[in-house]
């Protein structure tokens, strides 16, 4: 079975520029967090998608947006693009969500990261 | 907001070393996650733990919930073990996945 896929692996925007990052869950798991990664540092958690509704949103501006589609699979979407966004922007993907649906394993399934370098 | 912090931040070790790597945080916790990250970037998920003790292989994570601390070890550590290792705690809103990361501790193990 295929693992959680992200993509682009790597892209290069320049300041301004929008970017779209991708990602598709293992089969079966309805719930899909994004968190940056920059350089140095620990993951920042920035969505939570379950059931194509948003759960959590970190502290991030509003040019960041995120959505879910009927099949699972997620996108995250930055407009304006600065500096300082640039960092691994990493997708996980589990199981289920709390108290009323499919028992939630809690295990946190990562794909390989989308590389943003802005210039 | 909870705070995460592990030591220590670098650490080198020879293989067949006992290696501990340490995390805390701040504010009460539902589940505490190990990670493994490679150069390369992706993670993998090594445990998670609410509470006790658990093992896989050569690896076993503890912790503490009333002194707010966990630890990794690694025992007789390889150097395919090199790798940033973060811990990171979630809250208790069920199935949240707003995690709360520490900084990661980069392992190098020498042969």
């Amino acid at each position: 079975d295929a693992g959680v896929t992200q993509s682009p692996t790597h892209l290069i925007k320049t300041r301004g520029q929008h970017v779209t990052l991708r990602c598709s869950p293992i089969s079966g798991h309805k719930s899909v967090s994004w968190y940056q990664q920059v350089l140095g540092q620990g993951p920042q958690f920035i969505f939570q998608y379950y059931e194509k509704e948003e759960r959590g949103r970190g502290n991030f501006p509003d040019r960041f947006s995120a959505r879910q589609f009927p099949n699972y699979s997620s996108e995250l979407n930055v407009n304006a693009l600065l500096l300082g966004d640039s960092a691994l922007y990493l997708c996980a993907s589990t199981n289920g969500w709390g108290q009323g649906a499919k028992r939630n394993t809690g295990e946190l399934f990562f794909g390989e990261g989308s590389r943003l370098t802005v210039l | 907001k909870n705070e995460v912090e592990q030591s220590p931040q670098n650490l080198t070790a020879q293989e067949g070393e006992f290696i501990t790597i340490n995390c805390s945080y701040s504010v009460g916790i539902s589940a505490l996650h190990w990670l493994q990250q490679h150069p390369g970037g992706g993670i993998v998920s090594l445990f998670m733990l609410s509470s006790g003790k658990k093992k896989h292989g050569r690896l076993i994570a503890t912790i503490n919930i009333q002194e707010k601390h966990s630890s990794l070890h690694i025992t007789a550590s390889h150097p395919r073990d090199s790798a940033v290792y973060i811990c990171a705690v979630r809250g208790f809103e069920a199935g949240s996945y707003q995690l709360t990361f520490g900084k990661g501790t980069k392992l190098s193990v020498i042969p």
